[in-house]
């Protein structure tokens, strides 16, 4: 079946500071990996968008400079907060998408800043 | 541009009665519809989804039905148990893009 994993599940970092976390798609061919964060008390917010092969579309209030994303290939995307601060934190989810229906999301990784 | 409109904020019901959180949609697309279940401190696990209109779609007590000529997508349950308590999100798809969620309805479930 198709599954997605997602590295580190928990981290915390100190404010000012950077953490990378990585998705993994097991059973299936991640053509596109969507990046969202659940802030709390909040819904999923869309921070970018990634297709193989393409140029990764950032949501508005999301850019590049703060949230580098890699995908270089069908099975694997990471996604960086650059000097995170208190309001970077929550729950950042990875759904990987194979064609055009349904999105698999991992886990997610919890994301704490002190 | 496409949206997702739940039932707002926070649904209490007494164990054993009925449950409907209701899901309206926008969309210039043909769509995929989600519900997703959203335990404390777990990440969102998919429910049920449909891109078939009028086709009931069940899945662990819960269903749904997609009326596309009214763009919605509520979730039943005919008996309500204390286990269904959890963050309950409708989100749609729609062709070459992502996943657009709403704003999630909490549901309890109270004795």
């Amino acid at each position: 079946g198709a599954l997605v994993y997602q590295y580190p599940r928990r981290t915390i970092c100190k404010s000012g500071t950077s953490m990378r976390m990585e998705c993994q798609a097991v059973g299936f061919q991640a053509t596109s990996v969507a990046w969202y964060r659940q802030s709390p008390q909040k819904t999923f917010e869309l921070i970018a968008l990634s297709t193989v092969n393409s140029a990764i579309k950032y949501e508005q209030n999301f850019t590049q400079e703060k949230f580098p994303i890699s995908h270089p290939n069908l099975s694997f995307s990471s996604m960086t907060v650059l000097n995170a601060y208190l309001e970077d934190r929550g729950l950042y989810l990875c759904g990987a998408r194979e064609g055009k229906d349904t999105q698999y999301f991992g886990p997610g990784t919890r994301l704490l800043v002190l | 541009g496409d949206s997702v409109t739940q039932t707002e904020g926070l649904v209490t019901l007494t164990e054993g009665l009925p449950v409907m959180l209701n899901c309206t949609y926008q969309t210039a697309y043909s769509t995929f519809l989600f519900w997703y279940v959203q335990h404390l401190n777990e990440a969102p696990k998919l429910l049920l989804k449909s891109s078939t209109d009028n086709k009931r779609t069940e899945h662990q007590g819960f269903h749904a039905t997609l009326h596309k000529s009214s763009s919605s997508f509520h979730l039943q349950k005919s008996s309500a148990q204390l286990s269904d308590s959890a963050l309950y999100y409708c989100a749609l798809i729609n062709s070459g893009t992502y996943q657009r969620f709403g704003t999630g309805t909490k549901l309890q479930v109270v004795p």
